[in-house]
């Protein structure tokens, strides 16, 4: 199975700024997402990362305030732009590892706080 | 697109009894159906899935059923034990394995011991 790495594991912010998270997957994956899931809630998708393509955006989200890149089979990131206290949340990457398998890995998370 | 709608968003159970979760979705062309395990603090881990040429699935003492007709899908654990208190979140996807899940609202099963 895959193991997903990611940092940081937290993180607090100032309101206005921008805040890059690192995923890194132990193997090759075909696909990888981006979640949030807000205190005491449900995995909301934010994208799909498309490696070495623009990223594939749910309804909701947009490449400005989260833009994401893939430039490999194993790693991406996820910036959240212009911060404000409602972006607190944590922030999962998972990974897929076949075209057969529907196991869908999850990193630990990101917690960012921003004040 | 899909919707998944879970209940209850709580469940309370003696030790030993059986937690029985279940979840609706919207689209009939959803064919995976997995179900992950949240403790607090940690990532969301699979605990059992299921695809949709089956209609019931066992691990041990969990279990999970599809119903397509109905479209709806439920998970039952049997003997709970404190270990198993956690958020449940059952989640549906189509297609390929590329497909992206769509998650319920998410269970927190509490097990008294």
């Amino acid at each position: 199975s895959a193991v997903i790495s990611q940092k940081p594991s937290r993180d607090i912010c100032q309101r206005g700024t921008s805040l890059t998270i690192q995923c890194q997957v132990d193997s090759q994956v075909t696909m990888m997402f981006w979640y949030r899931q807000q205190p005491g809630q449900s995995l909301t998708l934010i994208a799909t990362a498309n490696q070495g393509s623009e990223a594939t955006y749910e309804s909701g989200f947009v490449i400005d305030k989260f833009p994401i890149s893939r430039p490999n089979l194993t790693f991406s990131t996820l910036t959240v732009s212009n911060m404000s206290p409602e972006d607190s949340s944590i922030y999962l990457c998972s990974a897929r590892e076949g075209a057969t398998t529907g196991e869908l890995f999850f990193g630990e998370g990101s917690r960012l706080t921003v004040l | 697109g899909e919707n998944v709608e879970q209940h209850p968003s709580t469940l309370s159970v003696q030790e030993g009894d059986s937690a029985v979760i279940k979840c609706t979705y919207s689209d009939s062309a959803s064919n995976y159906f997995p179900w992950y395990k949240q403790e607090l603090g940690k990532r969301p881990q699979l605990i059992i899935d299921i695809r949709s040429n089956v209609g019931e699935k066992k691990d041990q003492r969990i279990a999970v059923t599809l119903n397509k007709t109905a479209k709806h899908f439920s998970l039952h654990i049997t003997e709970t034990q404190p270990e198993d208190s956690a958020v449940y979140f059952c989640a549906a996807s189509k297609g390929a394995a590329g497909n992206k899940l769509t998650f319920g609202g998410g269970t927190r099963v509490l097990v008294k011991p």
